[in-house]
This record gives structure tokens, C-alpha cells and sequence, in this order.
């Protein structure tokens, strides 16, 4: 069975600092995708980013870029220069391809981001 | 607007009480789940259903049962909710299931006294 484990279940910054979620999974299957969720503080889930196990490129979406390493099943998260509305709990996801596709989530990691 | 919908989004109810949770998606996905999300354990998978033919348990199906009689609709169904069935609950679709990216509805919280 697959897991996905974020350890930093809190982190505080203050604005304008560069923040850093980790997230590592475990899977034996050698295709999967995985996934960033942010869940802000009104409740709703919102989907960051997709990525698929052959796919190893950095990838940036204004502020926000991620890391992934097959070699040490990491899937890193950055925000850079952290701003209020960044505060949420983020979520790493991993989903296989073959069969059926559960979706397992890590337990979340709480950025709470300062003035 | 593409958007998955619950209903009810706040309910209280008592011990054995039959109850349902609605969600319905205008995507025209394939692939409806049901989550559930308990402080310190994150999400967790109770249903999903890949298509109209397709239902299956999720990590913690106990106690709830689903169904899927038409392409947009996945109500969850808690026949005797019990107080540990208090939780966040979400629904998510997807175009299919191997991998696209799912969304969410806007939650319903469900306490059960």
C-alpha cells in the first residue's frame, strides 16, 4: 500500500520569507502521479499541481515551485516570499495508475504566515 | 461554472438517525469520491466510484454506503450515523481514475450527537 508522510505538521514564518514543505511517499509502483492541495482557512480543497513519476523537472507557478527526486521519493513544495494569504494547511497526495486510482493523502502541514 | 456541489453543508443530527449527504459535479467526470477529514489524520477515502458501473470501498467504508444511479450524482449515505462518524466531509471528482487531478466540493460538516 502506498503512504505519504509530511512531517512538519506546523510551520511559522514571517511574510517575505522563503518556506519549504516536504512530502515523501512510499508506493511499489513505478507509474503514479502526485499532488499539492491547499486548504485555505475557509475549508475548500484547491488543487495546486499534478505530477507524474516520469516527469522529474522542477516546476514553477509564479511563487510557488516544487521539487520532486524519484531517487529519495520526495516531492518538495516552496513558497517564495510568503505572503498572509499563503496561511493554509497544504496537502501531499499520491495516486497510482494501475487500477483502481485511491487518492491517499499525507496528514497536511499547517504554514501559518505572519505580517 | 465547473463545480462540484454538497448538500447539506452544515448538519447536526442524533445517534441512528438515517441521513444523506448529496454531491453532484457538472464536469461530466467519470470518477466521484468521498473523503473524510479528522484533525491529525488528514484525508481519508471512505467510497469511490470510477464510473455509473463502478462502486468501491475506500480505507474506511464502515458504516457508510454509497450510490451511483446517474453520471453526476454520489450520495453518501449514513444509515445509523454514530458520534464517531463526526467529521469534515468532501466530495471530489475527476475526469477518470488513474491520476487526474480531483476536485473538491465545499465540504460538509456533520456532527452527530
Amino acid at each position: 500500500a502506498q503512504k505519504v508522510t509530511q512531517a512538519q505538521t506546523e510551520i511559522s514564518v514571517v511574510e517575505k520569507e522563503d518556506v519549504t514543505l516536504d512530502c515523501v511517499y512510499e508506493t511499489r509502483d513505478t507509474t503514479y502521479y502526485l499532488f499539492w492541495y491547499k486548504q485555505p482557512p475557509s475549508g475548500e480543497l484547491v488543487f495546486l499541481i499534478r505530477r507524474n513519476s516520469f516527469d522529474e523537472q522542477n516546476e514553477i507557478s509564479g511563487r510557488y515551485s516544487w521539487n520532486f527526486q524519484k531517487s529519495t521519493s520526495s516531492f518538495n513544495f516552496t513558497i517564495t516570499a510568503s505572503q498572509v494569504v499563503d496561511s493554509a494547511v497544504y496537502f501531499c497526495a499520491l495516486s497510482l495508475v494501475s487500477g483502481y486510482s485511491t487518492l491517499t493523502f499525507g496528514k497536511g502541514t499547517m504554514l501559518l504566515v505572519s505580517p | 461554472e465547473a463545480q462540484v456541489t454538497q448538500n447539506p453543508r452544515y448538519l447536526i443530527t442524533v445517534t441512528g438517525k438515517k441521513l444523506t449527504v448529496t454531491c453532484s459535479q457538472n464536469m461530466n467526470h467519470e470518477y466521484m469520491s468521498w473523503y473524510r477529514q479528522d484533525p491529525g489524520l488528514g484525508l481519508r477515502q471512505i467510497y469511490y466510484s470510477m464510473n455509473v458501473e463502478v462502486t468501491d470501498k475506500g480505507d474506511v467504508p464502515e458504516g457508510y454506503k454509497v450510490s451511483r444511479k446517474e453520471k453526476r450524482n454520489f450520495p453518501l449515505i449514513l444509515e445509523s450515523p454514530s458520534p464517531n462518524q463526526t467529521s469534515l466531509y468532501f466530495c471530489a471528482s475527476s475526469l477518470t481514475g488513474g491520476g487526474y487531478e480531483q476536485y473538491f466540493g465545499p465540504g460538509t460538516r456533520l456532527t452527530v450527537t
